[in-house]
């Protein structure tokens, strides 16, 4: 199975703020990588597929970037709403794997 | 307006199997592009994908949980149905179902999971 690790697992940000997340796969998934942003008691949403592209509806405030094991996703101005839980997920091969989160937190 | 809709108990017993259902709307189940996962949250963690099952009926599992995970479809009825057998009180979890879809393909397929249902919480306990 590929392993997707993230980092970090937890940051404390404030409005206005760039932040950036970092998902490692455990071998080349080429850009076949999915990001999702979770929030407490909804569903998880796609953000970027195929590593930089955005789904429909995203903000342009969002942004990913990487390919082969690395991979980023940045949010160029935290807004409010932002606060929640991300996953990177690779597509590249089944069984296909989920990250273990990272939780972006109000400082 | 796509949809999908889970459906099971709230409550199984330890050693039991569950039995989910996810109801999907605006898209067939036979269409090549699409697909149906699920993927499950236990609370305070992190997601976890489970099953999927393609357009020509072909499945693929999680590989720690293959041995007691059994999908399937009923395209007639745009029914999606899970089963887990001996269920354990780690198995509680918020699970969902959702669409893997075609999103681009200009030379190239990517897919993402772009329609997810509400989800359904399971506990198991005695």
């Amino acid at each position: 199975d590929i392993q997707m690790t993230q980092s970090p697992s937890s940051l404390s940000a404030s409005v206005g703020d760039r932040v950036t997340i970092t998902c490692r796969a455990s071998q080349n998934i080429n850009n076949y990588l999915n990001w999702y942003q979770k929030k407490p008691g909804k569903a998880p949403n796609l953000l970027i597929f195929a590593a930089s592209s955005f789904q429909s509806g995203v903000p342009s405030r969002f942004s990913g970037s990487g390919s082969g094991t690395d991979f980023t996703l940045t949010i160029s101005s935290l807004q409010p709403e932002d606060f929640a839980t991300y996953y990177c997920q690779q597509s590249y091969s089944t069984p296909w794997t989920f990250g273990q989160g990272t939780k972006v937190e109000i400082k | 307006q796509v949809t999908l809709k889970e459906s099971g108990p709230v409550l199984v017993k330890p050693t039991e199997t569950l039995t989910l259902t996810c109801t999907v709307s605006g898209f067939s189940l036979s269409n090549a592009r699409m697909g149906v996962s699920w993927i499950r949250q236990p609370p305070g963690k992190a997601l976890e994908w489970l099953a999927h099952i393609f357009s020509n009926d072909e499945k693929s599992y999680s590989t720690s949980l293959k041995s007691r995970l059994t999908i399937s479809k009923d395209t007639s009825k745009s029914q999606v149905v899970l089963t887990m057998t001996n269920m354990d009180p780690v198995d509680t979890a918020t699970y969902y179902c959702a669409r893997r879809g075609l999103i681009a393909a200009a030379g190239t397929s990517y897919y993402g999971m772009d329609v997810w249902g509400q989800g359904t919480t399971v506990t198991v306990s005695s």
